[in-house]
């Protein structure tokens, strides 16, 4: 079965710094989805960049990128210029290209942007 | 626009008493799942509709039951809920050929 692991269960920066939340998984298949998703206090959890495991090129969405390093199965996300509306809880999840499209998550990381 | 939606947002129960919560899509796809995340931990699938498929997780209790009469709504039955079935219960949405899961806002349950 497919883990994933964060081990960074909170984090806390200044606006406008950059900030890596890191995410390692386990699994033995070749193929596979990768995805950072954020869920806001009290609102719902919204994608926010996903990373298909046959592409090499790391996957970019505005301020959002991640460092997908396939051979040690690490899947960080960076926030660049980071903003008050960033604080959330961020999830690293896996999916299996195989069978059911099912999501497994890590635990979390809680992030604190402050003013 | 178009969501996913669920009702209510927060759910007081007894425990013991029986109780349902909804989700309904307007994005017209066809899988949809149920999840439960308890405090401070990440979401753990429960179970999921492919089209009208149901697929239940291996270690999600009997206790929890599922339906979907259509392709707009998803409900989920707790039969007996316990202490430790206090969560927040969230419903997602995808196409069957994306792999991109949409949210929706969760509801709560307290059981007293």
């Amino acid at each position: 079965a497919q883990t994933v692991t964060q081990s960074q269960p909170e984090m806390s920066v200044q606006e406008a710094e950059t900030v890596t939340l890191s995410c390692t998984y386990d699994t033995s298949e070749s193929n596979y989805y990768l995805f950072w998703y954020k869920q806001p206090p009290s609102r719902q959890m919204i994608l926010v960049i996903r990373q298909e495991a046959y592409k090499q090129q790391n996957a970019t969405e505005n301020r959002f990128s991640v460092n997908f390093q396939k051979a040690a199965k690490s899947f960080s996300l960076k926030i660049s210029d980071s903003q008050l509306g960033d604080t959330a809880m961020y999830f690293c999840a896996f999916m299996s290209i195989q069978g059911a499209q099912k999501l497994v998550f890590g635990q979390g990381t809680r992030l604190t942007i402050n003013p | 626009d178009a969501m996913v939606i669920q009702n209510p947002r927060y759910q007081v129960t007894q425990f013991g008493k029986p109780v349902t919560l909804s989700c309904s899509q307007t994005l017209n796809h066809n899988v949809m799942y149920w999840y439960q995340q308890k405090s401070s931990q990440a979401p753990k699938l429960l179970f999921h509709y492919y089209d009208k498929d149901f697929n239940n997780e291996a270690d999600t209790p009997d206790n929890f039951q599922s339906r979907r009469p259509n392709t707009s709504f998803c409900f989920l039955d707790i039969r007996s809920p316990g202490l430790g079935d206090a969560a927040m219960y969230l419903c997602a949405t995808s196409r069957g050929d994306s792999h991109e899961q949409f949210f929706g806002p969760g509801t709560r349950l307290t059981v007293l």
